[in-house]
């Protein structure tokens, strides 16, 4: 079936400029998580959606960061006003969403470059 | 807090010999531990976890995994490597005790495997 799938898969905006980042999980897949990959951070958690309990932002690195999921579904990564520390690949996961042990399946990413 | 290592940034191997990427993790709690492989302009793609049960836990394209509890380690192992197998492997541990979803991740380890 189909995975996790994201857009755009590449995005160049200019320093100030605000982006949205997209995300479709797995059909029936209540769980939708974003990570943030770049050379000096690695991999890092931004949040955690499941259902709809509020969800985990504790990731967030800072308030420029947003993220909403519409319908238990899609998502949609907004990061407002850019600064060049934000480029980044920007990956989305989802899993089932009925327990701790199940497996995150990731997407293609989304690859930000700030000019 | 959790973390993980994975102390060798590239490793070497030639193509038909055994190969070991290394990981050990630190959490409170028995963790979840789990492998990612990457490829090139790729999302993550999952080879395997352990959750508890046997130590020797067998992945996808044969690759397989040792839980140490003692030494908390969680090695990845590949009898025999192929070329294909050349891509940036992720060790990752969830903290499920804690409550978090997120995934910890190591800092990634290359594979180069030579013909």
């Amino acid at each position: 079936g189909a995975g996790v799938s994201q857009s755009p898969s590449n995005k160049v905006t200019e320093k100030g400029k605000d982006v949205e980042l997209r995300c479709d999980p797995i059909s029936g897949h209540t769980a939708l998580y974003w990570y943030r990959q770049s050379l000096g951070q690695g991999l890092e958690f931004l949040i955690y959606f499941q259902g709809n309990s509020a969800p985990d932002k504790s990731g967030l690195p800072s308030d420029r960061f947003s993220a909403e999921r519409t319908g238990g579904s899609v998502s949609t990564l907004t990061i407002q006003r850019t600064q060049q520390e934000d480029s980044a690949v920007y990956l989305c996961a989802s899993s089932l969403g009925i327990g701790s042990q199940e497996t995150q399946y990731f997407g293609p990413g989304t690859r930000l470059l700030v000019l | 807090a959790q973390s993980v290592a994975q102390p060798e940034d590239q490793v070497n191997v030639a193509e038909g010999n055994p190969l070991t990427v290394k990981c050990t993790y630190s959490v409170s709690g028995n963790p979840y531990l789990f492998w990612y492989v990457q490829y090139p302009n790729r999302g993550l793609q999952f080879l395997l976890k352990y959750i508890t049960g046997d130590n020797l836990v067998k992945g996808s394209y044969g690759f397989e995994a040792e839980f140490n509890k003692s030494q908390t380690s969680f090695h990845l192992k590949k009898p025999s490597a192929l070329v294909s197998d050349s891509a940036l492997y992720f060790c990752a541990v969830l903290p499920w005790a804690t409550g978090r979803r997120a995934l910890t991740f190591g800092s990634g380890t290359r594979l180069q495997v030579q013909p």
